[in-house]
């Protein structure tokens, strides 16, 4: 089965920029997606098609796409921030989503 | 605003079946899709499949396959899932969130709902 692969864990200290990948064979011909979730809580949407970023989003997250690999990238990281990162996608049929392990992102 | 609203936590022991609710409102019901996302504790997500609110439509993960169904009512704009068969390892907490097709995000997402399977 398909699967996209993230780091388990990124430290930055506040006001750094933090990046976040995920690779999967699928993702030059698919779209991805960047989920923020933070404890107890439901996911949020933060980046989506690759780069897209949704309203009442902050402008310090960005994504991007370079073949196998996406990026999320937070620049000037804040407190706030701390949580885990998902990334999104489907298989290279788009019949099946799949999520990637998600990334714990510290703030020292 | 849009709101996905969900049933509330259930235990169920194992070989039983449970059935979670998510009731939309603050747009059209069937111009979007439900999928129906779970999360084991301390785990990561896990994408269960996707329901076409305008037709009916499904595509369910593979490892589902025979033990889930769901199910839309458009005229209570609600959405359901229904797994079968409960395990141990299907305990979780069962997310849907709005999707309107193949190429869209999930941009809104219900509050979660906890399932406990134990005997």
């Amino acid at each position: 089965s398909y699967e996209l692969t993230q780091p388990p864990s990124v430290s930055v200290s506040p006001g750094q920029t933090a990046r976040i990948t995920c690779s999967g064979d699928a993702l030059p011909k698919q779209y991805a997606y960047w989920y923020q979730q933070k404890p107890g809580q439901a996911p949020v949407l933060v980046i989506y098609k690759d780069s897209e970023r949704p309203s009442g989003i902050p402008e310090r997250f960005s994504g991007s796409s370079s073949g196998t690999t996406v990026t999320l990238t937070i620049s000037g990281v804040q407190a706030e921030d701390e949580a885990d990162y998902y990334c999104q996608s489907a298989d290279s049929s788009g019949t099946y989503e799949v999520f990637g392990g998600g990334t714990k992102l510290t703030v020292l | 605003q849009v709101q996905l609203v969900q049933s509330g936590a259930e235990v169920k022991k194992p070989g039983a079946s449970v059935k979670v609710s998510c009731k939309a409102s603050g747009y059209t019901f069937t111009s979007y899709g439900i999928s129906w996302v779970r999360q084991a504790p301390g785990q990561g997500l896990e994408w269960m499949g996707w329901i076409s609110a305008y037709n009916g439509n499904t595509n369910y993960a593979q490892k589902l396959q025979g033990r889930v169904t769901m199910t839309t009512d458009t005229s209570t704009s609600t959405a359901y899932m229904e797994l079968r068969s409960l395990r141990s390892d299907d305990t979780a907490v069962y997310y849907c969130a709005r999707r309107r097709g193949l190429d869209d995000p999930f941009d809104y997402w219900g509050q979660g709902t906890l399932v406990t399977v134990s005997s």
